[in-house]
């Protein structure tokens, strides 16, 4: 089993660029999570899918949109990103409360 | 919702020595609670878990102590080695929520 899998690894984004991060898990977990992590903070929750068919907004959603593509996939987009969405970009997946994490995608916007 | 604090944002140990890190939170309604080990450069990885009806459980070389009443629980590992360095979050959880909380961590850099 592969776990939680993110692409891509890296990203260098003009302000006002797009793009979609990807992640996907092969575990058969009902929810997956969005999560950014900033240097030298811990994580905060962006966007949610508690199930299939289902998306909630977490703590910091402003600028991001998800979709939630099947049980295996859940994306994250930036419309236009911004400075401020520089950040590492963690997936996770679940069952119940215990979160596995993917491996992240390293964001730089210029 | 929840917010988490940890005591000390940066430990440093001597391999082979004992660890002890230290998480508290603030909503006593919290009733199951995660350790997570983030190695730099990559994603948190599950180490232990304790629920609330519990005060203490072990693993392979970690413990993990809850007490309730002052709302503080902490991790401690058993002859630290160098592939324990990173930093470790305590993710507290709320009934019905699966949301994790997660405070800045602290750094365990364990010293040769």
């Amino acid at each position: 089993n592969a776990g939680v899998t993110q692409t891509p690894k890296f990203q260098v984004l003009k302000t006002g660029q797009s793009m979609t991060l990807q992640c996907a898990q092969d575990m058969n977990h009902n929810s997956m999570y969005w999560y950014r992590q900033d240097p030298g903070m811990g994580l905060r929750l962006i966007y949610y899918s508690a199930s299939e068919g289902t998306t909630d907004k977490g703590e910091v959603p402003n600028g991001y949109n998800v979709s939630r593509l099947n049980k295996r996939e859940f994306s994250l987009r930036l419309e236009s990103a911004a400075p401020s969405q520089t950040s590492v970009y963690f997936c996770a997946s679940s069952e119940m409360e215990t979160q596995y994490f993917g491996p992240g995608t390293r964001l730089l916007v210029l | 919702g929840e917010s988490v604090g940890l005591h000390l944002p940066t430990l440093s140990v001597q391999e082979g020595d004992n660890s002890i890190i230290n998480c508290a939170y603030s909503n006593s309604a919290s009733d199951y609670f995660i350790w997570y080990k983030q190695e730099s450069g990559k994603g948190p990885q599950f180490i232990i878990d304790i629920r609330s009806n519990m005060d203490k459980r072990q693993g392979q070389r970690v413990t993990v102590l809850l007490n309730k009443t002052v709302k503080h629980l902490s991790l401690q590992i058993a002859a630290t080695q160098p592939g324990d360095s990173a930093v470790y979050f305590c993710a507290p959880v709320l009934p019905g929520r699966r949301a994790l909380t997660f405070g800045s961590g602290t750094r365990l850099q364990v010293q040769p």
